[in-house]
């Protein structure tokens, strides 16, 4: 079955360091991967995503790559900012079903400190 | 556009009672998925719909049930209320496409 394993938080950054979430996963056949985030109190916003090997996705200054070789999809950020904090959820879809359902990983919350 | 959009808030229920719980998701998106996510537990996937049809369902007792309506708005339905039911419960919707969901800001369930 399908998995996605990520680093337990929390994670504790001042502003502007530079940040990193792991993320591996295991699937039948060829996945897509997300990341989503949750800000408190609100529900999952899809923050990226990426469909084939090599794929970077991007978006708000954060990016992951799809590495097939080492079944990662690692989050990364160069400088976060306190409106940063939130819990952030590795996620992905496979073939099976059609892509259409999304296992998620168990979330890494992350706090920016000033 | 609208988002999906999920009704009640919050809703507090006493152990042993039933609740309803009710998401209407994005203009011309088929599907509709629930989540529940329990304090510390991550998102524990629950039930999958589309175009009417319940297609695939996670691993929880039959009295978590659901249905989608022809408008494809969904109601998930808890009976018989226990404690460690209290959880966020998050709606989704997609086109079935494969490019992941668009979630609602879910409603908050409290058993007392």
């Amino acid at each position: 079955g399908n998995s996605v394993t990520q680093m337990e938080g929390p994670v504790t950054l001042s502003e502007e360091a530079f940040l990193t979430i792991n993320c591996t996963y295991t699937a039948t056949g060829y996945p897509s991967l997300f990341w989503y985030v949750q800000y408190p109190g609100e529900g999952l916003q899809l923050l990226l995503k990426a469909t084939k090997a090599d794929d970077k996705g991007s978006n708000k200054g954060f990016e992951a790559t799809y590495r097939k070789e080492t079944t990662s999809f690692h989050l990364e950020k160069g400088s976060v900012q306190v409106s940063d904090s939130a819990v952030y959820f590795c996620a992905l879809s496979s073939p099976e079903g059609g892509y259409q359902k999304v296992t998620f990983g168990t979330g890494t919350k992350l706090q920016v400190i000033p | 556009e609208a988002g999906v959009t999920q009704s009640p808030t919050h809703l507090i229920k006493t152990r042993g009672q039933q609740a309803t719980l009710r998401c209407s998701p994005i203009s011309g998106h088929t599907s509709v998925y629930w989540y529940q996510q329990a304090l510390g537990l991550g998102l524990q996937f629950l039930l999958w719909y589309d175009e009417g049809e319940e297609r695939n369902r996670g691993n929880f007792p039959p009295r978590f049930s659901g249905r989608q309506f022809p408008n494809y708005s969904s109601e998930l339905n808890v009976n018989a209320l226990e404690l460690e039911d209290s959880a966020l419960y998050l709606c989704a919707s997609s086109r079935g496409q494969g490019g992941g969901y668009t979630f609602g800001s879910g409603t908050r369930l409290t058993v007392v």
